[in-house]
């Protein structure tokens, strides 16, 4: 087990471009997560899967996001015509069903240009 | 609205010496708090954690302190060793979130000189 795995970990894209993000979790872990960091902030919560289910999702995620978990496996993050304001670090954590400790991928940095 | 704040962004001790490593927070729903490291391009790392029924905890060199009237937690590492250079962040989460969704501090950077 190599724990979280984001790809791509860096992405550069033009303003208005769709980009997708994937994470693969620790394979026994049911629950998944995406945050958002920006620089000089602490991870800001996206949204949350349990299985295939998603279940929560924050009012920063705006109709252009959209996150999708096929099967209860990995996860997709899109986003549609990104803008400035969407280059941060994206963020994928698993856990199992209960445990308040995450384990957190190493993160894929956008750069919208 | 920030609901965990950490007041300081740097900190800087010398090897050997205690880092204090502070955390305030407003939600007095929040009932479970993490500290999590992280180094450059790599994702956080989850350091050690406290129930809201407890006031410390102790892992090794690191301990967290809860002052739940305060609405402060605090975490101390000692000794202090230059392999500690990174930026920590506290994190909460309440009971009543059965999504386990977890609010971070904005993070302080702690740099241990040799």
């Amino acid at each position: 087990d190599t724990g979280v795995s984001q790809n791509p970990r860096h992405k550069i894209t033009k303003r208005g471009q769709n980009v997708t993000f994937r994470c693969d979790p620790i394979s026994e872990h049911n629950r998944l997560y995406w945050y958002r960091q920006t620089l000089g902030q602490g991870p800001e919560f996206l949204t949350y899967f349990q299985n295939e289910a998603q279940l929560e999702k924050s009012r920063l995620l705006s109709d252009r996001f959209s996150a999708e978990r096929p099967k209860g496996s990995f996860s997709t993050l899109e986003i549609q015509r990104t803008e400035q304001g969407d280059s941060a670090m994206y963020l994928c954590a698993s856990s199992p069903q209960v445990m308040y400790g995450y384990t957190f991928g190493s993160g894929t940095r956008l750069t919208v240009v | 609205d920030q609901q965990v704040k950490q007041n300081s962004p740097s900190l800087s001790v010398q090897e050997g010496r205690i880092s204090i490593l502070n955390c305030d927070y407003t939600n007095s729903m929040f009932d479970y708090f993490l500290w999590y490291k992280k180094y450059p391009a790599e994702g956080p790392t989850f350091l050690i954690s406290i129930s809201s029924i407890k006031d410390k905890n102790e892992d090794g060199r690191f301990t967290v302190f809860l002052n739940k009237s305060a609405k402060h937690l605090s975490l101390h590492i000692v000794p202090s060793q230059p392999g500690d250079s990174a930026v920590y962040f506290c994190a909460a989460s309440a009971r009543n979130n059965a999504g386990n969704m977890l609010t971070f501090g904005g993070g302080t950077r702690l740099m241990v000189k040799p």
